[in-house]
């Protein structure tokens, strides 16, 4: 079954604290990817990851950071989150670059910075 | 940088009204795509089209590269077709795409 999975699917948190997102995914995707969603806004690319520690800044990297180190699994962490960071975190995979591949999403995270 | 504009913002149709979604880019894309993202908010891909025509089902997708724009035809909208499609252009650099803001369509019986 080709799925990516999310984790977790809402949190709330305080200012100044540490937020680990999580997504999985089980079709051995090279690329993976970390999105997120404001209304009116789009998507907005945060960072990919073109395969084990192979990571790269997206359009707004500033206030993340990365981490895989299972090709199957990959971290998005914000390091003393602000309120502006309060958005809809999307997860996705493809084969390799989405030029070639099918994005596959997972369902998102929807976080709220207090 | 890349710019991706989608019209209408939003669209209202009776069941069984087909609908008409455009997508305009601003420099040359090696790569289009339209995906549906539902009420609940999880995205699936509808297709690849970064030229010509594409169909799958009730879906049609014209890409005029030259012109850089796409459309998305539903034809025989059904409520369940309720949601926000998505434009994206891949901006050459690999992996990274470039989404439009989408377009809303509510679909009632």
């Amino acid at each position: 079954d080709m799925k990516v999975t999310q984790m977790p699917r809402y949190l709330i948190k305080r200012m100044g604290e540490n937020v680990l997102l999580e997504c999985g995914q089980d079709m051995s995707h090279e690329t993976m990817y970390w999105y997120r969603q404001d209304p009116g806004l789009g998507l907005q690319l945060i960072y990919i990851s073109y395969d084990v520690d192979s990571n790269s800044e997206g359009d707004i990297p500033k206030g993340y950071r990365v981490s895989r180190k299972k090709r199957e699994h990959f971290s998005l962490i914000l390091d003393s989150a602000k309120t502006n960071q309060t958005s809809v975190y999307f997860c996705a995979s493809s084969l390799r670059g989405p030029s070639q591949n099918t994005l596959y999403f997972g369902a998102g995270t929807r976080l709220s910075v207090l | 940088g890349q710019q991706v504009q989608q019209s209408p913002a939003s669209l209202v149709l009776q069941e069984g009204e087909n609908a008409e979604l455009q997508c305009n880019f601003s420099s040359t894309a090696t790569q289009l795509q339209w995906f549906y993202q539902s009420p609940g908010g999880s995205l699936v891909s509808l297709l690849s089209n970064p030229s010509g025509t594409k169909h799958t089902g009730r879906l049609t997708s014209t890409t005029v590269t030259k012109e850089r724009r796409s459309s998305l035809h539903i034809s025989s909208s059904q409520t369940t077709d309720s949601g926000t499609y998505l434009c994206a252009i891949d901006r050459g650099v690999v992996g990274q795409l470039t989404f439009g803001r989408g377009t809303r369509l509510q679909v009632y019986a």
